[in-house]
């Protein structure tokens, strides 16, 4: 069975700085994939990740993909308001079947 | 227009009621799922549907149906309610041509509350 661990969970940081939020799963994925989601409101994908190695940005986050650690971060740069969110990651392990797992998701507070 | 819809949005119901949840989507995709979301457990997928004629159990289906009636619209019923059934229920369509993305396209969610 697939299990997708999320650390931390809950997260409060100040603007401006960085951190990191990990992602572990436990059996061979062929895609990884980050997920936002506003209090209140549907998930909005923000990355897919396909290989091992893989890296994307899109402004202050930036997603990369281990899968020899079975290990995905989340790295967010400069933190701002705006990225208070629950990020969730999710796992398809069951290849061409698009079956996510998705992990616990991380509670992100920004404190100005 | 929203290119995946829910109705309805709210819904409060009684133990042993049958309710309908619907979703229907404009995007074309062939995939589509349900989910429903817990505090504190993330998502976890009920029933799944790759084509009309194709219907999978998800992680956790007892105690919900679904009927795939075209491929633009995928309900998903509870035959008798109960409270343990309180939650977020969200639709989702996937393209499995899309570049091999495969990215899953989240409704509004449907947020149900069981007496």
């Amino acid at each position: 069975e697939l299990k997708v661990e999320q650390n931390p969970l809950f997260l409060s940081m100040q603007e401006g700085k960085n951190y990191t939020i990990y992602c572990n799963y436990s059996t061979t994925s062929d895609r990884l994939y980050w997920y936002r989601q506003d209090p209140g409101k549907s998930l909005e994908s923000l990355f897919v990740l396909l290989s091992n190695g893989a890296v994307k940005q899109e402004g202050r986050l930036m997603a990369s993909l281990d899968t020899k650690a079975r290990l995905s971060t989340l790295h967010i740069t400069a933190a701002v308001h705006d990225l208070s969110a629950t990020y969730f990651c999710a796992v398809d392990s069951n290849f061409g079947n698009e079956k996510l797992t998705f992990g616990t998701g991380t509670r992100l507070t920004i404190i100005p | 227009d929203a290119d995946v819809t829910q109705t309805p949005r709210n819904r409060i119901t009684k133990t042993g009621k049958r309710i309908m949840l619907e979703c229907s989507q404009t995007k074309g995709h062939d995939r589509m799922y349900w989910y429903r979301q817990d505090p504190g457990l993330g998502l976890r997928l009920i029933y799944y549907s790759f084509d009309v004629k194709d219907i999978n159990k998800g992680e956790i289906s007892d105690g919900y149906s679904v009927s795939r009636q075209a491929q633009a619209k995928f309900s998903l019923s509870l035959e008798s309610a109960i409270p343990n059934q309180t939650a977020l229920y969200f639709c989702a369509t996937s393209d499995p041509g899309d570049r091999g993305w495969k990215t899953q396209y989240f409704g509004p969610g449907t947020r149900l509350l069981v007496l």
